[in-house]
């Protein structure tokens, strides 16, 4: 669903580093996520944002901070990343006003922290 | 909060064959449940969803079934294609103004020629 992106597609940093990930759409929905998947435990949420002023925890949500630039763009951050949040990462977004809060997932973002 | 336990983790069947991947809840307040397919290396997809309203829906060769009395609700893919070789995952949340969905594990799901 090319209405969803995310930057970087593949990213290899080091321990203690500072990394952002971005996510845009073009869908026009209000709600967006973040979610982090490893192998063996689907899909985990870190944060999620229902609008521009509303930013809510997930269940992963330690070593994460969003923010929310406008209701086109989400942003997560590691502030200091270590390894075991090596990871892909998938932005979403749903429109409940649609009828169904179906999501639809960004491309994903493959982290490496070595 | 919710919990989705889904399984099994990995299901391996002959092209042809139906499939069957269940899953169980534990809040007794959702009522709206998504399939996802996730083919390799690409995002999660939704395939067909639920809700509490009803007890079946189907789409081709897909089908999803809800026993809200269980809490559990299962897709069954009939006539198996090696296209339908995936990773399925199941959800479940309250679909109201300040709901989430939570995930199951997901089933690797192999469909051999």
């Amino acid at each position: 669903d090319a209405d969803v992106t995310q930057t970087p597609r593949n990213r290899i940093t080091k321990t203690g580093k500072r990394i952002m990930l971005e996510c845009s759409q073009t869908k026009g929905h209000d709600r967006m996520y973040w979610y982090r998947q490893d192998p063996g435990l689907g899909l985990r949420l870190i944060y999620y944002s229902f609008d521009v002023k509303d930013i809510n925890k997930g269940e992963i949500s330690d070593g994460y901070s969003v923010s929310r630039q406008a209701q086109a763009k989400f942003s997560l951050s590691l502030e200091s990343a270590i390894p075991n949040q090596t990871a892909l990462y998938f932005c979403a977004t749903s429109d409940p006003g649609t009828g169904t809060d179906t999501q639809y997932f960004g491309p994903g973002t493959r982290l490496t922290v070595l | 909060g919710e919990n989705v336990e889904q399984h099994p983790s990995t299901l391996s069947v002959q092209e042809g064959d139906s499939a069957v991947i269940k899953c169980t809840y534990s809040d007794s307040a959702s009522n709206y449940f998504p399939w996802y397919k996730q083919e390799l290396g690409k995002r999660p997809q939704l395939i067909i969803d639920i809700r509490s309203n009803v007890g079946e829906k189907k789409d081709q060769r897909i089908a999803v079934t809800l026993n809200k009395t269980a809490k559990h609700f299962s897709l069954h893919i009939t006539e198996t294609q090696p296209e339908d070789s995936a990773v399925y995952f199941c959800a479940a949340s309250r679909e109201t103004s300040g709901s989430r969905l939570t995930f199951g594990e997901g089933t690797q799901l192999t469909v051999n020629p």
